[in-house]
């Protein structure tokens, strides 16, 4: 499975916009890249999916580079409940080689925000 | 609720005892995956069903682990003479199909073996 590197901890005041890293120079054709967030004491939630082009949703934005060697997770306005660990996971959805399509997890980046 | 549901919340086993852990996914999903986190570490594949199939066993750690979907519902996680090293948090999540969709944690099931 193709690996991303992520900061091991982050930083931010409250309402400001936080920029959360991601490489993964080892990316493949067919993975998509997905965000996934775990606040304390919860299992994981999904944040937010992309493969080529930028993505919004109502929690976030995904800026994706353009040679997909790196992206990049926005939140606009930081909230106190927006601290957790945040995962960045590559993953093939084709199913080749019978692969299940499982999350792989890293380490994340922990997202600490000041009020 | 709608989401995952995993029961109990919290376990204390002493060295040795079995432990069945159990996960109710979202009714519906055919995706079944169990998760191990220890402290401070990110969440590492276990094993995956879809429906009662278990397609995917790479991830347990050892033969005293084991994992059922019998009528492709309710999955039962068990370890057998549990040890120390055991003592973790055991996620389990769901997803309505087998590519792409999103994936659904439970609040995962505290096991702490003494």
């Amino acid at each position: 499975d193709a690996k991303t590197t992520q900061p091991n901890s982050m930083e931010s005041n409250e309402e400001e916009p936080v920029h959360l890293p991601c490489n993964h120079s080892t990316i493949s054709g067919t993975d998509y890249i997905h965000w996934y967030r775990q606040l304390p004491s919860q299992g994981p939630e999904y944040v937010i999916h992309g493969l080529t082009s930028n993505v919004n949703n109502r929690m976030a934005s995904l800026a994706i580079a353009e040679d997909r060697k790196s992206s990049t997770l926005i939140l606009h306005r930081a909230t106190l409940r927006d601290a957790a660990v945040y995962y960045c996971i590559l993953r093939d959805v084709w199913g080749y080689g019978g692969a299940t399509n499982k999350l792989i997890f890293g380490t994340g980046t922990l997202l600490a925000v000041q009020p | 609720g709608a989401g995952v549901s995993q029961s109990p919340r919290y376990k204390v086993a002493k060295r040795g005892q079995d432990v069945a852990l159990r996960c109710d996914p979202i009714s519906g999903h055919v995706s079944l995956f169990w998760y191990q986190q220890a402290l401070g570490q990110g969440p590492e594949f276990l094993t995956y069903f879809q429906n009662e199939a278990q397609l995917d066993k790479s991830g347990l750690p050892s033969d005293r682990f084991f994992a059922e979907r019998p009528e492709g519902s309710v999955s039962t996680l068990k370890i057998q003479r549990t040890q120390q090293e055991d003592s973790a948090v055991y996620l389990c999540a769901s997803s309505l199909g087998t590519g792409g969709n999103t994936i659904y944690f439970g609040e995962g099931s505290w096991l702490t073996v003494v």
